[in-house]
């Protein structure tokens, strides 16, 4: 999507952290989100944070939203190879509608 | 945990035919969104569903239509069916009164116009 950016690929060694970008131009974006798609597969929720926190943690998952530079980040600790997939960031602002907006993905490859 | 239902997960039409995809939201879920993703693409924008009236219309063609119906599942009506339409349909389906918060997609339709 086009208000919604993310780089296209990123290239991991399994154990290492993987850190994925996403920007947005939407400064009244109310909720951020990450899925990941596995070839052929659906879209899994993996996390959403709400524009009024910076962080959020789970498991082995850690979001950083910098409102200011409208970057979200998603940080994967301990890569493993079961998480090569594409990486989606989504944004609503549901003062405006309630559709999603996707960035374009970010393929991971987890190499072992 | 329940999750979203769509069906059928695969349906092959030939052009100009017509299609219909179903979807049902997870239980006391109000909000029923359609998506279209098309090969190496993100999910674009249809149409959406807020306690069975139409809450938001995206890049839908006129060929499409949809509803959601009393019991809160929706099809995704599609008629003259076109090769471009061959995609990966996705529902998704939230609680608005929370927020949205979290959004669900389900599986996913591949239709295949030939």
């Amino acid at each position: 999507g086009e208000d919604v950016e993310q780089s296209l690929f990123l290239s991991v060694r399994e154990g290492d952290s993987s850190v994925i970008n996403c920007t947005y131009t939407d400064s009244s974006s109310t909720y951020l989100y990450w899925y990941k798609q596995e070839p052929g597969a659906g879209l899994q929720l993996l996390t959403y944070i709400f524009s009024n926190m910076d962080m959020k943690q789970d498991q082995r998952l850690t979001v950083l939203l910098n409102k200011k530079d409208k970057h979200l980040s998603l940080r994967i600790a301990d890569t493993q190879t079961g998480d090569s997939a594409i990486y989606f960031c989504a944004e609503i602002n549901n003062n405006a509608g309630n559709m999603l907006t996707f960035g374009g993905g970010t393929r991971l490859m987890v190499k072992p | 945990a329940a999750g979203v239902i769509q069906s059928p997960r695969h349906l092959i039409k030939e052009k100009r035919e017509t299609a219909t995809l179903k979807c049902y939201p997870i239980p006391r879920h109000d909000t029923v969104y359609w998506y279209q993703q098309g090969p190496g693409q993100d999910p674009q924008f249809l149409i959406s569903f807020y306690e069975k009236m139409q809450s938001d219309k995206g890049s839908i063609p006129d060929r499409f239509s949809a509803q959601q119906f009393s019991d809160y599942h929706s099809e995704l009506n599609m008629s003259s069916l076109e090769l471009g339409d061959s995609a990966l349909y996705f529902c998704a389906s939230s609680y608005l009164g929370q927020g949205p918060g979290e959004l669900f997609f389900g599986e996913g339709s591949r239709l295949t116009v030939l």
